[in-house]
């Protein structure tokens, strides 16, 4: 399987902030990455695909990039809506892996 | 708007089957876009990805459950299904249902996630 690795594990931003979480690969997965945002008692809900396409309806202020191994997913200002677990998902390979996800907080 | 619900038993004993049904509503699960999928985050943990299920019948399981998984459709209902079995307290998690799409393999619609517990 291929393994996610994110960091951190956990962040703590103020409202207006930029935020960056990463994710690396255990090996080349091209652009075959995708981003979820998960609040508390909530199902996950996608924001990324394909590493840097925005979803229908989500906010401009989210983006992603990287390719290969290495990937980035920014909030350019983080707003108090944001507050959830953030996993990325690679799809090059089954099984599906999620990283261990990213608990965003508000300072 | 397609929408997805989970049912089943919320509580079930260690060496039984855990069985759960996905309801799809608003669209065919018919459609060859699609796979459909389940997703399980035991409580405070990450995702775990468990298989999928294609309209025709095909499916792929995690080879980590692979053993005791099997996820069947019913196409008449627009219901697929999970069964797992031999569960131990380590299957205790929320199980999702989810749209998979075929060609991103981007999992884009969710239900709400039931909790299932193992527990004697």
């Amino acid at each position: 399987d291929i393994q996610m690795t994110q960091s951190p594990s956990s962040l703590s931003a103020s409202v207006g902030d930029r935020v960056t979480i990463t994710c690396q690969a255990s090996q080349d997965i091209s652009n075959y990455l995708n981003w979820y945002q998960q609040k508390p008692g909530k199902a996950p809900k996608l924001l990324i695909y394909d590493a840097s396409n925005l979803e229908t309806g989500v906010p401009s202020r989210f983006s992603g990039s990287g390719s290969g191994t290495d990937f980035t997913f920014t909030i350019s200002s983080l707003q108090p809506e944001d507050i959830a677990t953030y996993y990325c998902q690679q799809y090059d390979n089954l099984p599906v892996t999620f990283g261990q996800g990213t608990k965003l907080e508000i300072k | 708007q397609v929408q997805l619900q989970e049912s089943g038993p919320g509580l079930v004993k260690p060496s039984q089957t855990l069985s759960l049904t996905c309801t799809v509503s608003g669209g065919s699960i018919s459609s060859g876009d699609y796979y459909w999928s389940w997703i399980r985050q035991p409580p405070g943990k990450g995702l775990e990805w468990i298989g999928y299920i294609y309209y025709s019948g095909s499916t792929y399981y995690n080879p980590s459950l692979k053993s005791r998984v099997t996820i069947s459709v019913d196409t008449s209902k627009n219901q697929f299904s999970l069964k797992l079995s031999s569960v131990t307290a380590a299957d205790t998690a929320v199980y999702y249902c989810a749209r998979e799409a075929a060609a991103t393999v981007t999992l884009d619609y969710w239900g709400q996630g039931t909790l299932v517990t193992v527990s004697s």
